[in-house]
């Protein structure tokens, strides 16, 4: 089992819909989740940031998480076109040498006119 | 307008050639870390060096692969020599520190024939 399990889509979806994307993990030490999104031939640029349990609000982005049920969400209201890209979920353990990234697949959004 | 820069953007190189892939991180960033990102893989994290010094290669073939900063502007891949399943997007961030933000350049698309 990968220590983070990322639903590759694609999926698809009419401007203005409300997108839900998710990833799940197996290990609790993880403590600091981050959603990342690329677009395509760029490298991903961080979009949220949040290191507790609960919702974290962006704008239209809002990153959820739930460390009991090891499950983390990144919601967008009102897509855009402008938000068609692949969608990173990362995580981390607290510190010293175990501080990098932990990368889900990613989930590739289109969101159509 | 602060940003990681990579060189080049694309390759493509004959099996069993040497590559080498360039990173000039974001001045005043002390860590740099070098990513692989493939369809069936995902992105993963190769190395990581902070202050020029390598912190975690774990997750690099030792045998082909060496990642060096000769200085704090310049870091580089080098794949010696190349196979085809060396064919990826190579990504080089860069941070303050192991646990701040990752700022990704644009990648070198190798191509390995």
């Amino acid at each position: 089992q990968k220590e983070v399990e990322q639903d590759p889509g694609p999926l698809s979806v009419p401007e203005g819909a409300i997108v839900s994307l998710n990833c799940t993990y197996s290990n609790s030490a993880f403590q600091y989740f981050m959603w990342y999104r690329q677009y395509s031939r760029k490298g991903p640029e961080l979009l949220m940031y949040t290191y507790s349990s609960g919702n974290k609000e962006d704008g239209r982005f809002t990153a959820q998480v739930d460390k009991s049920s090891k499950y983390i969400s990144l919601f967008i209201r009102d897509s855009q076109p402008s938000d068609s890209a692949t969608y990173l979920c990362a995580m981390r353990y607290y510190g010293g040498s175990q501080g990098n990234l932990i990368f889900g697949k990613g989930t590739k959004l289109s969101v159509k006119p | 307008d602060a940003r990681v820069t990579q060189t080049p953007r694309h390759k493509v190189t004959e099996m069993g050639q040497e590559v080498t892939m360039r990173c000039q991180p974001i001045l005043g960033h002390n860590t740099v870390f070098w990513y692989r990102q493939t369809m069936m893989q995902g992105l993963e994290l190769l190395a990581y060096f902070r202050n020029r010094a390598p912190l975690d290669d774990s997750g690099m073939p030792k045998d082909r692969f060496s990642a060096e900063m000769p200085d704090a502007t310049l870091a580089t891949l080098k794949i010696q020599p190349s196979e085809p399943r060396d064919s990826a997007v190579y990504f080089c961030a860069s941070g303050l520190s192991q646990l701040d933000t990752q700022y990704f350049g644009p990648g070198t698309r190798l191509t390995v024939l």
